[in-house]
């Protein structure tokens, strides 16, 4: 079956650096997007990557390793606005998104 | 670019009536476009895929009788709750994919929160 693991929550401190991990097993791979969701709102695109290594967009960074089938999203200079959920999802050989739970990041002051 | 509206932002309906969702690519044209919905706290769930002109194709254990789709056009598709009951109380979201643009990416409309009494 096709599988994406990410941690269920994760706490930092504003100002700080934070990882998020996202593992996958999927049927094929086309590339791996991370989205941000805030509580009720739709998700909102940060990143995708299809090759190995680091992709940087200002304070958010993504990286992957497609023999590993691992990413992760790294939050730099936490501020209060970034606590939301992180989703993780992979589009498999049929261009299908395969989504991961999502991840609760919580910022505390 | 790359904008996707949904009409209505919210609803709330009596058990048992029908609600249409609208989904709409205002700058693009989506040869795809896909309903999702998610409940508190759990994550995005596919309900299915439209392709314009043509059927939709539906997950497993989602009700092709209850949940309508039309992708009537390409910057068009609804899906309408036939006979809602308060289970179906949700957050609908529909993403679109272009043909003109990055085939990969999705860009998701604002969702429809939808509550049945």
């Amino acid at each position: 079956g096709q599988n994406i693991d990410q941690p269920t929550e994760m706490t930092a401190t504003e100002g700080a650096i934070v990882q998020i991990n996202c593992t996958y097993q999927t049927s094929g791979f086309n590339g791996l997007f991370w989205y941000q969701q805030h509580a009720g709102e739709a998700p909102t695109f940060l990143s995708y990557n299809v090759l190995d290594g680091l992709e940087e967009k200002g304070r958010f960074s993504s990286f992957l390793s497609r023999s590993k089938g691992y990413s992760y999203l790294l939050l730099k200079e936490l501020q209060m606005k970034d606590s939301a959920s992180y989703l993780c999802a992979v589009l498999d050989s049929n261009y299908q998104l395969i989504w991961g739970a999502g991840t609760k990041l919580i910022i505390k002051p | 670019g790359a904008v996707v509206s949904q009409h209505p932002s919210w609803v709330i309906c009596k058990s048992g009536t029908s609600v249409k969702i609208e989904c709409r690519s205002l700058d693009f044209q989506a040869t795809t476009m896909f309903w999702y919905r998610q409940f508190p706290k759990q994550s995005l769930m596919l309900m299915a895929t439209s392709n314009e002109g043509s059927k939709a194709t539906y997950e497993q254990g989602v009700e092709k009788d209850k949940f309508l789709i039309n992708h009537a056009s390409l910057t068009l598709s609804t899906l309408t709750v036939t006979s809602a009951h308060p289970e179906d109380s949700s957050f609908y979201i529909c993403s679109a994919r272009s043909s003109g643009r990055d085939y990969n990416e999705q860009f998701f409309g604002p969702g429809t929160r939808l509550t049945v009494l």
